[in-house]
């Protein structure tokens, strides 16, 4: 089974608007952290936001936040107020356990913020 | 230091041709790795270093695959004999130690492979 689940290939958004990428994990390891980066076309993945498994709030990080139901094994990325420049992959990636390294990512979605 | 630099930015090599990539992390992180991607895929994790001991290898990399990171600063991924499955994008990142936070590695721009 995927770990995790990117199931939108491409998004489209009108400028200014709200935007949800989702993202669901599978894991059976209680401690974890879930990621969210953004790889524009020129190839770096960019940090935007983190949560641990045992935050009890939702990570915010100015106009990203995650949107984290722990029970459905969700992790959704809401960008608000989409900018053109916003346009790029998105991947949704995940560490397991409080000493491990390595992230599993998804597969990806495409955001696309139309003028 | 402004982050993670990968060299070259592109490189274009004969199948059966050597090729070497360099990594040069953020000075302060004593980690390193190494993923590659392929299109319309995600990153997948090949290697991890701690300081200058390599820790873990993917079952991904072949034996034709090795990486050094020498004195545990710049980290080099070297493919022998390349073949045409070894076109990818090579990313590597560099992060803090245990207890310096949670937050996510920091990635370079990668070095983008095409074997022909």
């Amino acid at each position: 089974a995927q770990k995790i689940t990117q199931t939108q290939p491409g998004m489209f958004v009108q400028e200014k608007e709200a935007v949800t990428l989702d993202c669901t994990y599978d894991t059976s390891d209680p401690s974890y952290g879930l990621f969210w980066y953004k790889q524009p076309s020129s190839g770096e993945m960019i940090f935007l936001i983190y949560q641990g498994s045992y935050d009890q709030q939702n990570a915010t990080e100015g106009r990203y936040s995650l949107n984290f139901q722990k029970a459905r094994k969700s992790a959704n990325l809401v960008i608000s107020a989409s900018q053109l420049g916003d346009s790029a992959m998105y991947f949704c990636a995940m560490r397991e356990g409080r000493s491990n390294y390595k992230l599993t990512f998804g597969k990806g979605t495409l955001l696309t913020v139309n003028p | 230091d402004t982050g993670v630099s990968q060299d070259p930015r592109h490189k274009i090599t004969k199948r059966g041709q050597n090729v070497t990539f360099r990594c040069d992390p953020i000075s302060e992180h004593n980690r390193l790795y190494w993923y590659r991607q392929t299109l319309g895929q995600g990153p997948e994790f090949l290697t991890y270093f701690q300081n200058e001991a390599q820790l873990e290898k993917s079952r991904l990399l072949s034996d034709r695959f090795s990486a050094e990171r020498p004195k545990g600063s710049f980290s080099t991924l070297e493919i022998q004999r390349t073949e045409q499955g070894d076109s990818a994008m090579y990313l590597c990142a560099s992060s803090p130690g245990a207890g310096q936070g949670n937050y996510g590695y920091t990635f370079g721009s990668g070095t983008r492979l095409t074997v022909v």
